[in-house]
């Protein structure tokens, strides 16, 4: 496709579900980021691959958050137990190359809420 | 810490008029810094970036913005805002050394009025 997509784009789940959020990147990007954004808030870093390899998840904000790219293409976060705080807009952006000189495209989020 | 501030939670322009967003960076290092605007539904487009070089650097939709070094800024500014430009506005840091973690600051939103 010509960009990054997401789905769903909207998601609602009552507290204690499980849930999945899919990203998929422009076409042969190595690099893909996972990004939490709050209502008012800027976008804060949630984790990173290198085509499959996660390379850093220093941002996830609890064990119950979870991401993986087995192909090293489409990428899924999964939040465990979902409570009231993880309600955001959920951004996944990608890069061509490896480093950080490289521009990052974002996808329209997932807006999850969660009841 | 390695951190971003935009000072300004909202501005309000006059559609003509001239614009300045503030972005005040807090790194070890220079750091890559980054603009993005992000309107209702859409993702986050980037306007511009600076890496090295020539401080003042060209943006898309005819938007600049110049690294000061010595006050650790990296303003945005347009020299004619058109109501379309009303937006929210984020500026970004990546430190060069780890190359992978993005800083935004919390947003500048943007009214234009007639």
């Amino acid at each position: 496709g010509a960009g990054v997509s997401q789905s769903p784009r909207y998601k609602v789940a009552k507290r204690g579900q499980d849930v999945a959020l899919r990203c998929d990147p422009i076409s042969g990007h190595v690099s893909l980021f996972w990004y939490q954004q709050a209502l008012g808030q800027g976008p804060e870093f949630l984790t990173y691959f290198q085509n499959e390899a996660q390379l850093d998840k220093s941002g996830l904000p609890s064990d119950r958050f979870f991401a993986e790219r087995p192909e090293g293409s489409v990428s899924t976060l999964k939040i465990q137990r979902t409570q009231q705080e993880d309600s955001a807009v959920y951004l996944c952006a990608s890069s061509r190359d490896l480093g950080g000189t490289d521009t990052q495209y974002f996808g329209p989020g997932t807006r999850l809420t969660v009841l | 810490a390695q951190s971003v501030t935009q000072p300004d939670i909202h501005i309000t322009v006059s559609e003509g008029a001239s614009l300045e967003l503030r972005c005040n960076y807090s790194y070890g290092a220079t750091p890559y810094l980054f603009w993005y605007v992000q309107s209702p539904g859409q993702g986050l487009q980037l306007l511009l970036k600076y890496f090295s070089g020539d401080t003042l650097v060209q943006g898309i939709k005819g938007f600049e913005a110049e690294f000061k070094r010595s006050q650790s800024s990296f303003n945005l500014r347009k020299p004619s805002v058109h109501w379309s430009d009303a937006a929210e506005y984020f500026c970004a840091g990546e430190d060069q050394n780890t190359g992978n973690q993005f800083y935004f600051g919390t947003g500048t939103s943007l009214t234009v009025i007639p």
